[in-house]
């Protein structure tokens, strides 16, 4: 059972709009940054939001993090078929001094 | 260009002991706390534990507490993961990882090793 709460699975169409959220708690989300990953099969996770919705070079805009108090969402927009991917937020833990991760969302594009 | 490449996995009984290593280049390995995070098979990521940069800090989680000992020789930029008394449990994809921010414990981390598999099975 993971610290941060994920949907298992999401899933949209080409050029549809995608949100998928995280739900932690105040030693987590609530005081910290909120960090997405994005995981192709079969390859290690890369970073898709760092800092709660600062996207690293490279990475579209389509791609977009928000957080609001223990909660946190990627939203993802013109969806597109190479996005299907597991997605994982993470973030840093006060109470355990150590980062938890969610425990992923399998999102596919119908 | 950053590179991190992990190896030492492999298949190994129940109670055995397994050592990865993670070679490191492109950067200033000594300046960066580094991590070891698993993938257990069709499941979550995990993170393991890390090291800070002099290897005076050192956090594991609760899981792997009393039988993993991750090190570090910075002279060699290599990241180090001793892994003793194996369980069915820690059969995982074990990837190192770089944080985006160096001298300090994060949950972010801007590159990734491709992975070692280590399999607990008898």
């Amino acid at each position: 059972q993971s610290v941060l709460t994920q949907p298992p699975s999401a899933s949209g169409t080409p050029g549809q709009r995608v949100t998928i959220s995280c739900s932690g708690s105040s030693s987590n989300i609530g005081s910290n940054y909120v960090y997405w990953y994005q995981q192709l099969p079969g390859t290690a996770p890369k970073l898709l939001i760092y800092r709660n919705n600062q996207r690293p070079s490279g990475v579209p805009d389509r791609f977009s993090g928000s957080k609001s108090g223990t909660s946190a969402s990627l939203a993802i927009s013109g969806l597109r078929s190479e996005d299907e991917a597991d997605y994982y937020c993470a973030a840093w833990d006060d109470s355990l001094s150590g980062g938890v991760f969610g425990g992923g969302t399998k999102l596919t594009v119908l | 260009q950053v590179q991190l490449v992990e190896s030492g996995g492999g298949l190994v009984k129940p109670g055995g002991s397994l050592r990865l290593s993670c070679a490191a280049s492109g950067f200033t390995f000594s300046d960066y706390y580094m991590s070891w995070i698993r993938q257990a098979p069709g499941k979550g990521l995990e993170w393991v534990s890390y090291i800070s940069s002099s290897g005076s800090t050192i956090y594991y989680a609760d899981s792997v507490k009393g039988r993993f000992t991750i090190s570090r020789d910075n002279a060699k930029n290599s990241l180090y993961l001793q892994m003793n008394s194996l369980r069915a449990e820690d059969t995982a994809v074990y990837y190192c990882a770089r944080p985006g921010e160096w001298g300090m414990a994060t949950i972010y981390f801007d590159y990734w090793g491709q992975g070692t598999l280590v399999t607990v099975s008898s």
